[in-house]
Parts: structure tokens; sequence; C-alpha cells
């Protein structure tokens, strides 16, 4: 089993829907969360940055994470062609050393 | 303006034939990172560097090396590539916190 379990996709959306993308885990030593968003043939850049549980909005963007669970997620409202990408979870317990990434999601967003 | 920065942003070289790719960075990060990364998978931590203090995976292939002569440039040397190694190599720096900052990356291809 891997450390860290991503659905990839891929998930098309029309544009202005609400999307959930989702990642678990394994390891309960993991504090810190984090969404990178890759576009093609670029790399990745980040998008959120959670620690511990909890919720965190950004604009369209709302990371949580459910630390009983041991389920992150990320929701992209009112969607956007230009956020048609990949996004990869990526989690640790304190350092960047330390960082496990999910195999991503490929999204695209249909105008 | 980019703070990481790979070249060559593609590479095409030979079975067996040496190749070399270059990281800059503006940031001055002291611990850099080269990733590969695959088609539809997670990047995976080939090397870091914490200041001129070398980290080697322990999966890390020989065939792959590294140099970082300053703190603003760090290489990553594959002796002899072979198919399996065609991939994208992403450089990624960080202050010392879970944050990384990745550059555009260098997609290798080998014939």
């Amino acid at each position: 089993q891997k450390e860290v379990e991503q659905d990839p996709g891929p998930l098309s959306v029309p544009e202005g829907a609400i999307v959930s993308l989702n990642c678990t885990y394994s390891n309960s030593a993991f504090q810190y969360f984090m969404w990178y968003r890759q576009y093609s043939r670029k790399g990745p850049e980040l998008l959120m940055y959670t620690y511990s549980s909890g919720n965190k909005e950004d604009g369209r963007f709302t990371a949580q994470v459910d630390k009983s669970s041991k389920y992150i997620s990320l929701f992209i409202r009112d969607s956007q062609p230009s956020d048609s990408a990949t996004y990869l979870c990526a989690m640790s317990g304190g350092s960047a050393r330390q960082l496990t990434f999910g195999s991503g999601t490929q999204l695209t967003v249909l105008p | 303006d980019a703070m990481v920065i790979q070249n060559p942003r593609y590479q095409v070289t030979q079975f067996g034939k040496p190749v070399t790719l270059s990281c800059s960075q503006t940031l001055n990060h002291n611990v850099m990172y080269w990733y590969q990364q695959k088609s539809s998978q997670a990047p995976k931590l080939l090397f870091h560097y914490y200041d001129k203090d070398f980290n080697n995976e322990a999966d890390t292939p020989d065939n792959f090396q590294s140099r970082r002569p300053n703190t603003s440039f760090c290489f990553l040397d594959i002796r002899s590539p072979g198919l399996g190694d065609a991939a994208m190599y992403l450089c990624a720096t960080t202050a010392g916190a879970n944050v990384l900052t990745f550059g555009a990356g260098s997609r290798l291809t080998v014939l």
C-alpha cells in the first residue's frame, strides 16, 4: 500500500463546476499538508498549505484536512479552463526532506 | 521572474551517452533537491543538499550523480542513460521549511 493514495483521474468538468480532489494517507505522523498545481510540461507550484486538521480558504480554493480519517481534500469553486492541470497532494511529518507526494489528479475544465 | 531555473528544458540523448542537467536559484535557499517524475507518477526524490552536505536516497541508482559547486547552482549527471531514465527531472529549493519552490523541469528523452 502506498503511503499516499490519489485518484489519478482524468477528471473532466464543465466551466463553473465545483471540483473536489482528494487524497488518503496511512502515516499518522504527517502534520503538514500541501496541494501543488502542475501545468503540462511545467514544474509544480504551491497552491495551498495547511498544518494539522481544519479548513483553509484562498479565493476559489479550499483545502480540508481530516486527520482522524487520514483524508485531505481540495475544493475548487467556479472552476475555470485555466484550472486545467494536474493537482498533486503532498504531506510531511516536519521537513521537506520527508515530503511524500501523491501521483496527481489530472483535471480538465471545459469551456 | 523565475527563481529556480533549469536548463535545458528539453534534452534528447542516446542510450548510454552522458547527460548533465543544471539548476540555478536566486532565492539563496540552503536546501536543493532533485526529483525524477515519470508520466502520471509522483515526483521521486533522488537526492538533496543541505548546504554542501549531500544526501543520497537509498534507492537512487549509482548512474545518477550530483554536484553543488555553490549555493546557487546544482547539477544532475546521468552517466549512462537508459531507456528507463526518460523522465522529467525537477529541481526544487527550500529555506528549510516544508514548502518547495520548483523549477520548470528538464524533460529527458533517451533514444
